[in-house]
């Protein structure tokens, strides 16, 4: 059974850089690809990125300039960098697998990012 | 663009009674839609996928149906870990998602 552990600081100031980690159990990264969603109540559930064994990522648009992913095979985990936060940042942050080209099968718990 | 538009919003039922839930696209989303559940300071699970196919461990009471534009999750009789907040999502748009349809307990 695959698992998702996530983690990172939990509160920012505006222009910090939001970090987190996301590892995974019972599932080789080498397969499929990861990414990171978040949840806030002004924008619903929005996808932010993925990446995968190779290095390979794809970003949102809307955050690309800001986003950084990377992944650590050795340790089985990948992680999120989005620089610059502001408040509108604030949310809850989802690592997933994503499954078969386009839904995400496993979740992590969910870290709650606030920008303050 | 493809926007995914859920109805109702809202939903009051009770337990054992049949609940239906409407996920609509601006365009045909030739059947990559995703449905998922989620429950208060949980993350969303994945219930279905490509329209009809249950996700591991989804029991058979919750079931999907559609095509085109216009698509329906079913649950046939409600049990008490049913009420949530639920979800559809397609490919397109960077993976977007509707704004969700909360059932409540009537």
């Amino acid at each position: 059974q695959v698992q998702l552990q996530q983690w990172g600081a939990g509160l920012l100031k505006p222009s910090e850089t939001l970090s987190l980690t996301c590892a995974v159990y019972g599932g080789s990264l080498s397969v499929y690809y990861w990414t990171w969603i978040r949840q806030s109540p002004g924008k619903g559930l929005e996808f932010i990125g993925e990446i995968n064994h190779s290095g390979s990522t794809n970003y949102n648009p809307s955050l690309k300039s800001r986003v950084t992913m990377s992944m650590d095979t050795s340790k089985n985990q990948f992680s999120l960098n989005l620089s610059s936060v502001t408040a509108a940042d604030t949310a809850v942050y989802f690592c997933t697998r994503k499954y078969r080209g386009y839904f995400f099968d496993y979740w992590g718990q969910g870290a709650l990012v606030t920008v303050s | 663009e493809i926007v995914l538009t859920q109805s109702p919003a809202t939903l009051s039922l009770s337990p054992g009674e049949r609940a239906t839930l409407s996920c609509r696209a601006s365009q045909s989303v030739n059947n990559y839609l995703a449905w998922y559940q989620q429950k208060p300071g949980q993350a969303p699970r994945l219930l279905m996928y490509d329209v009809s196919n249950r996700a591991t461990g989804i029991p058979a009471r919750f079931s999907g149906s559609g095509s085109g534009t216009d698509f329906t999750l079913t649950i046939s009789s409600l049990e008490p870990e049913d009420f949530a907040v639920y979800y559809c999502q397609h490919l397109t748009n960077w993976y977007t998602f509707g704004q969700g349809s909360r059932l409540e307990i009537k």
